[in-house]
């Protein structure tokens, strides 16, 4: 079972380029998840999705946008990527949230590195 | 969502039961405690969670305070593969299901 699988998993980026990192889950999950995790920090909410077609933010959403147009996929979107925008980005998706005690499921992160 | 505190590191033998300790004293009646780990450059892994009750599955038990203010992760015989981050979350029961990761606590096990 592949799980949550994102690409790319590393990047190089020069200030004000753009780009968008994919996330699939083969778990026909309902709910998908975009982190960062900067050095030596735990992990921050971007975006996240309960449904197709859905996005809301989360705790750190200036610079992204998202788009959940598939049950599968989860694209997270770096318009102008800026210098502290280097991180980690992890990917996760959940069976619905309205029962409270699902685990998420993490992709194995990509590693966005911003000039 | 209630705030949890874990110490920064721990070490622990390989082979002896290595416990986690978590206090969340904050915590409400609907919170659900959940553990995740974070192997060096991989992804958080869920772990177990629980309410009231002591929990126990493959990989760790989970033990809750009477008064539900702290809890500890025991993982019975840590392996050196066990060497990793773990993370105390404290969850509302609500739609959202997100999680907040805190700094967590970095086990390292020693041969």
């Amino acid at each position: 079972n592949a799980g949550v699988t994102q690409t790319p998993k590393f990047r190089v980026l020069k200030t004000g380029q753009s780009m968008t990192l994919l996330c699939a889950q083969d778990m026909n999950h309902e709910y998908m998840y975009w982190y960062r995790q900067d050095p030596g920090m735990g992990l921050r909410l971007i975006h996240y999705s309960v449904g197709e077609g859905t996005t809301a933010k989360g705790e750190v959403p200036d610079g992204y946008n998202v788009s959940r147009l598939k049950k599968q996929n989860f694209l997270l979107g770096l318009e102008s990527a800026a210098p502290s925008q280097t991180s980690v980005y992890f990917c996760a998706s959940s069976y619905s949230g309205i029962v409270a005690n699902q685990p998420q499921h993490f992709g194995d992160g990509t590693r966005l590195s911003i000039l | 969502d209630a705030k949890t505190t874990q110490p920064t590191s721990m070490d622990c033998a390989e082979g002896r039961a290595a416990n986690l300790p978590c206090n969340h004293s904050t915590i409400s009646g609907n919170e659900y405690v959940y553990w995740y780990r974070q192997i060096h450059s991989q992804g958080p892994q869920y772990i177990i969670h629980g309410l009231k009750n002591n929990e126990t599955n493959e990989m760790a038990s989970l033990i809750i305070t009477e008064d539900r203010k702290s809890s500890t992760l025991i993982l019975p015989h840590a392996t050196l593969r066990d060497t990793a981050v773990y993370y105390c979350i404290v969850r509302l029961n609500n739609a959202g299901n997100m999680l907040t990761f805190g700094g967590g606590t970095r086990l390292m096990v020693k041969p």
